[in-house]
């Protein structure tokens, strides 16, 4: 079973930065890419970014780009998410997510969320 | 960025009826869409991948089909805990994107 456990979330002004982090256990992390979804209040999901197993490839949504850097530590099972220049509309709860691949085509994957989420407001 | 459509985005139902929601896609993303339950203060947990495929240990009152860019999720026989919000979301083209949800309310 996938156990994930984010940390780092809290109040931060807008402009300020904040970094989040994942704790994976119960699979081997080193294989496989990993994700950080966000959930506005009352909101639905948003993808944010995801990273290769070996950390060299990484994918941004468009209004984080330039802004957030993800980034993983395959020898302490640990994602992070280095958030920088936070706004108002940031605020979210920050979950983290492996992507569980069932073809080999690399687009048939589903996120598996195993963890609380940590929640991250940016307000003044 | 591939638009998911969901309807409706909200649904009153009775324990024991059958309960359907549809997603449609912006272009056609072939089979490859999921289906999520989420609780109030719980993560998203998958029920189904791939348009049809139930994950395992997922109950069999629970289904998906379509293909393209139509979709539906059926619960056949609703019980108390699928009292829920759920979401669908393709992984077929470019960022991978959500329907905004469907909240199943008694």
């Amino acid at each position: 079973e996938v156990y994930l456990v984010e940390s780092g979330g809290g109040l931060v002004q807008p402009g300020g930065s904040l970094r989040l982090s994942c704790a994976a256990s119960g699979f081997t992390f080193r294989r496989e890419w990993m994700s950080w979804v966000r959930q506005a209040p009352g909101r639905g999901l948003e993808w944010v970014a995801d990273i290769e197993d070996n950390g060299r490839q990484k994918y941004y949504v468009d209004s984080v780009k330039g802004r957030f850097t993800i980034s993983r530590d395959n020898a302490k099972n640990s994602l992070f998410l280095q958030m920088n220049s936070l706004r108002a509309e940031d605020t979210a709860v920050y979950y983290c997510a492996r992507d569980s691949h069932y073809d080999r085509t690399g687009k048939g994957y589903y996120f598996d969320f195993g963890g609380q989420g940590t929640v991250v407001t940016v307000s003044s | 960025d591939i638009q998911m459509t969901q309807s409706p985005s909200s649904l009153s139902a009775s324990v024991g009826d059958r309960v359907t929601i549809t997603c449609r896609a912006s272009q056609s993303i072939r089979s490859y869409l999921n289906w999520y339950q989420q609780k109030p203060g719980r993560a998203p947990k998958v029920l189904i991948y791939g348009a049809s495929n139930l994950l395992g240990g997922v109950p069999s009152r629970f289904s998906g089909s379509g293909y393209g860019t139509d979709f539906t999720f059926t619960i056949s026989s609703l019980q108390t805990e699928d009292f829920a919000t759920y979401f669908c979301q393709q992984s077929y083209i470019g960022p991978p994107t959500f329907g905004r949800g469907t909240k199943l309310e008694i």
